[in-house]
């Protein structure tokens, strides 16, 4: 079964920074574009930021535009998200998605983890 | 990059028909025949059900069907369950690298 798991969230300040990471099981991400969605608590999906099979080809929502980077080590089957000057606004349920094709315009997300939970707070 | 424009609410009884509709624009929706639908039920992680306007993945009930006009998509649930009761999210190239989601349509099942 293929699964993807979630992890380097927690409580952080405003302005700090915090790098989440994503591990699939079952499978290789080496094929497939991926993608960080979020949810804050009660509201609904947000797209944050895909990345093509092969890197080549990236996307942010203007909301993180400048602040989060969006990368991943086929090598090491792992996708990452590392945020900078993040804001209360940021706060939300952290999804990483696996897209159907290798290609972030597809938007068709197959796979998803169960999420990380990132809390910014003074 | 506005956030695609969903119901908030839709209901209907077992065994009906009910359509959701997502509305976007020329630059999203409209041009680009990439339109998915997720299915998320409470504290759970989202489900596909539709991509690429109309398709679906394996293991998903042919109960579910997508359709487009313009710069319109909907996600029709025929045979209307129990189960189907949950919160339902449209999705959408937006040109640019970009994804859009829209804000979500809470189905209850009567």
């Amino acid at each position: 079964e293929m699964q993807l798991v979630e992890s380097g969230g927690g409580l952080v300040q405003p302005g700090r920074s915090l790098r989440l990471s994503c591990a699939p099981s079952g499978f290789t991400i080496e094929y497939f574009a991926m993608h960080w969605v979020r949810q804050a608590p009660g509201k609904g999906l947000e797209w944050v930021s895909g990345i093509n099979y092969n890197s080549n080809f990236i996307g942010y929502a203007d909301s993180v535009k400048g602040r989060f980077t969006i990368s991943r080590d086929n090598a090491k089957n792992s996708l990452y998200l590392e945020m900078e000057s993040l804001r209360v606004e940021d706060t939300a349920l952290y999804y990483c998605a696996k897209d159907r094709s290798g290609y972030i315009e597809d938007y068709a997300m197959d796979v998803w983890g169960q999420g990380t939970t990132v809390t910014v707070s003074s | 990059q506005s956030a695609l424009t969903q119901p908030a609410s839709v209901s209907g009884s077992p065994g009906q028909s009910i359509t959701i509709s997502c509305t976007g624009a020329s630059g999203d929706v409209g041009t680009y025949n990439f339109v998915s639908w997720y299915q998320q039920h409470p504290d759970k992680a989202p489900k596909l059900l539709i991509y690429d306007v109309t398709k679906r993945p394996s293991g998903i009930s042919s109960r579910f069907s997508g359709s487009k006009s313009g710069n319109t998509a909907s996600l029709t649930i025929s045979g209307l369950q129990a189960e189907d009761e949950a919160d339902y999210f449209c999705c959408s190239y937006g040109g640019y690298a970009i994804g859009v989601f829209g804000g979500g349509t809470k189905l209850t099942v009567l």
